[in-house]
């Protein structure tokens, strides 16, 4: 199986920063990875597919890069809203993993 | 309005089983590839499965933690996705939610997840 490690796991930041979370597979996975944003209580919503196609209605703000192995999510000018967790997930072959996620809390 | 809506959530025993069904509409549901995701509370997402559509195959993929345990199956007649669960540990106490998958974003025209159904494992 493929493994997916994120980090950092916590992140601290304030409104207006520029922040990256960085997700790394066991193996390479050409750029077959989704980022996701999860707000307390709520289902995930997707962001970024095909590690850098912003998904329809997702602020420009967001960005994803990466293939192969390494994968950057980045997040431009933050505002309040974006405070939430953030989660990688492979999508090259089952099981599907997500990574551990990164809580980004305002600073 | 797209939706997903998951139902048969619960409290079971140790040992026991359950069968969650997640009904969709607002989409053609019969060209979509469906997943199960599951959220113990407080800790992250864990894929569980998904079924392919007929069309590619109707074939299911499991996590190694359910594998042989958890079936996944759909009606596309009723627009439902079901996941039946046996020999239910702790462990899989969690949210279940039911969401499309990537592989067919652009064929169902995005990305949908249903609101979760809490499953308690507890004696």
């Amino acid at each position: 199986d493929i493994q997916v490690t994120q980090s950092p796991s916590f992140l601290s930041a304030s409104v207006g920063d520029r922040v990256t979370i960085t997700c790394r597979a066991s193996q390479s996975i050409s750029t077959y990875l989704n980022w996701y944003q999860q707000r307390p209580g709520n289902a995930p919503k997707l962001l970024v597919y095909v590690a850098s196609s912003l998904q329809s209605g997702v602020p420009s703000r967001f960005s994803g890069s990466g293939s192969g192995t390494d994968f950057i999510l980045t997040i431009d000018s933050l505002q309040p809203e974006d405070f939430a967790t953030y989660y990688c997930q492979q999508t090259h072959s089952p099981p599907r993993t997500f990574g551990q996620g990164t809580k980004l809390e305002i600073k | 309005e797209v939706q997903l809506v998951e139902s048969g959530g619960g409290l079971v025993k140790p040992g026991g089983s359950l069968r969650l069904s997640c009904a969709a509409s607002g989409f053609t549901f019969t060209n979509a590839w469906m997943s199960w995701v599951r959220q113990a509370p407080g800790k992250g997402l864990e894929w569980v499965g998904r079924i392919k559509s007929k069309t590619d195959g109707g074939t299911t993929d499991y996590a190694a933690p359910v594998k042989g345990r958890f079936s996944i199956s759909r009606d596309d007649s009723k627009n439902t996705l079901y996941m039946e669960m046996i020999s239910l540990t702790t462990d899989d106490t969690a949210t279940y939610y039911c969401a499309t998958e990537t592989a067919t974003l652009k064929v169902v025209g995005g990305d949908y997840w249903g609101q979760g159904i809490l499953v308690t494992v507890s004696s």
